[in-house]
């Protein structure tokens, strides 16, 4: 059943943790994205990744930092230096055209307490 | 900056009314336009693309948008709603020439609720 997981669904954190969000897609596609999801804002891009060992910085990267060590997985951590880290974050993929469809993962709801 | 614009946040209709949800974007190259849509629940999911040929393009479950280059518009309509319709669209709008990355810009979304 090809997709993309995302895990865990919820997760809660203490103001000062890192935490680690994880996703991986087994739809072979070379492209990646995270993207974090506030109401009345839409999605917003946090980090993507066109090819494994390689990502940039998207519109709001400050107080996150990625990996792509593998070409199926992608983890998003969120430090203790994102001001307001509580949101839903979702992950993407796709073959990395501008054409190209984004598939989307189920997305992991994080509060920070 | 390129952005893209949502002009409803909050759409309420009854079964069978019309629905167009206003979608406009700035950026003066070549675009690639998209819908998605979120059903409560469920992953976001792609209902249509634009990228080139005939404006109008037709997707999934009956909607469809038309582009209007002279408008930065992409506007998604569907001539009757169901109450499955009710969910959260975004527009997104990919602009190869700046950034030939895939890179999406999604609006501020519109939750749709219809009716029974």
């Amino acid at each position: 059943d090809g997709g993309i997981t995302q895990s865990p669904k919820y997760l809660f954190r203490k103001e000062g943790q890192n935490v680690t969000l994880s996703c991986e897609q087994n739809l072979n596609h070379d492209a990646m994205y995270w993207y974090r999801q506030d109401p009345g804002q839409g999605l917003r891009l946090i980090y993507y990744s066109q090819i494994v060992n390689d990502f940039q910085k998207g519109d709001i990267a400050e107080g996150y930092s990625v990996s792509r060590e593998k070409k199926e997985s992608f983890p998003l951590t969120v430090t203790s230096a994102q001001k307001n880290p509580t949101a839903f974050y979702l992950c993407a993929s796709s073959s990395g055209r501008g054409t190209d469809t984004q598939y989307f993962g189920p997305g992991t709801r994080l509060t920070v307490l | 900056a390129q952005s893209v614009s949502q002009h409803n946040h909050h759409v309420i209709l009854s079964e069978a009314a019309s629905l167009e949800l206003g979608c406009n974007y700035s950026y003066g190259g070549t675009v690639n336009l998209f819908w998605y849509v979120q059903y409560p629940g469920q992953h976001l999911q792609l209902l249509l693309k634009y990228f080139s040929g005939d404006p109008l393009v037709k997707g999934i479950k009956g909607f469809e948008a038309e582009f209007i280059k002279s408008k930065f518009s992409f506007n998604l309509r569907k001539p009757s709603v169901q109450w499955s319709d009710t969910a959260e669209y975004f527009c997104a709008v990919n602009a190869p020439r700046s950034s030939n990355t895939g890179k999406l810009i999604f609006g501020q979304g519109t939750t749709l609720q219809v009716k029974p």
